[in-house]
């Protein structure tokens, strides 16, 4: 079984400030990890993901991620968060083993004030 | 210049009717999905296809019907509507069959079963 969780229903940050999503997941083997994020009557859009190596992966417009093993983390952060930021953001898992089906976290709102 | 196109955008319809959504992509991909996103942002598989071959069927009431008639094609029908099919319905591609590839998102549509 795969799942993954989103603890926070919303963030709030201002411009500027470092941000922080948070994600954690339980798979029974190799993860592959993926965030994607949805603006206001959009489709998702790919920002990035975890296969392997390099614990620390960047994606689109500025953001990263960190995969920890040891605490089954897969956290997206930015260094200085802009308003045009604020959306939706899923945490995505797809189990190394074979299931092509991503299963997404419930989605966390980030909101970035001016 | 639509990666992935779907109609239509928005459909209203009474109880225990029968409709289609059709889905578009012209990324020369192989696999397609459909989501389903409720009311609360919770995003879930529903079917995919690779190839024109039906891959993976999650629980899925046997109302939905997926048919692909070739690779850049997945429509979906719902026989017999119910309240609870309302929802945003999201079609996606991604290249080849692996599991970690990006996924393209469609722009949604919405139902609304009254």
């Amino acid at each position: 079984a795969q799942s993954v969780a989103q603890p926070e229903d919303q963030v709030n940050v201002a411009e500027g400030n470092p941000l922080t999503v948070k994600c954690t997941y339980s798979v029974s083997g190799n993860p592959y990890l993926f965030w994607y994020v949805q603006y206001p009557n959009r489709g998702l859009q790919f920002l990035l993901k975890y296969i392997t190596g390099d614990n620390l992966v960047k994606g689109s417009y500025g953001f990263e991620a960190e995969f920890n093993k040891s605490q089954t983390s897969f956290h997206l952060k930015k260094p200085s968060a802009l308003v045009s930021d604020s959306a939706l953001y899923f945490c995505a898992v797809i189990y190394g083993g074979g299931r092509r089906a991503l299963t997404f976290g419930s989605g966390t709102r980030l909101q970035v004030q001016p | 210049d639509t990666a992935v196109s779907q109609t239509p955008k928005y459909l209203v319809t009474q109880m225990g009717n029968d409709k289609s959504i059709k889905c578009e992509q012209n990324l020369g991909h192989d696999t397609m999905y459909w989501y389903k996103q409720d009311s609360k942002k919770f995003l879930k598989i529903m079917f995919s296809y690779n190839n024109k071959e039906l891959i993976i069927n999650e629980t899925v009431p046997n109302r939905f019907s997926p048919k692909s008639p070739d690779k850049a094609h997945l429509n979906l029908h719902i026989n017999s509507l119910e309240l609870g099919d309302s929802a945003v319905y999201f079609c996606a591609s991604s290249q080849g069959s692996e599991p970690y590839n990006e996924q393209f998102f469609g722009p949604g549509t919405r139902l609304t079963v009254l």
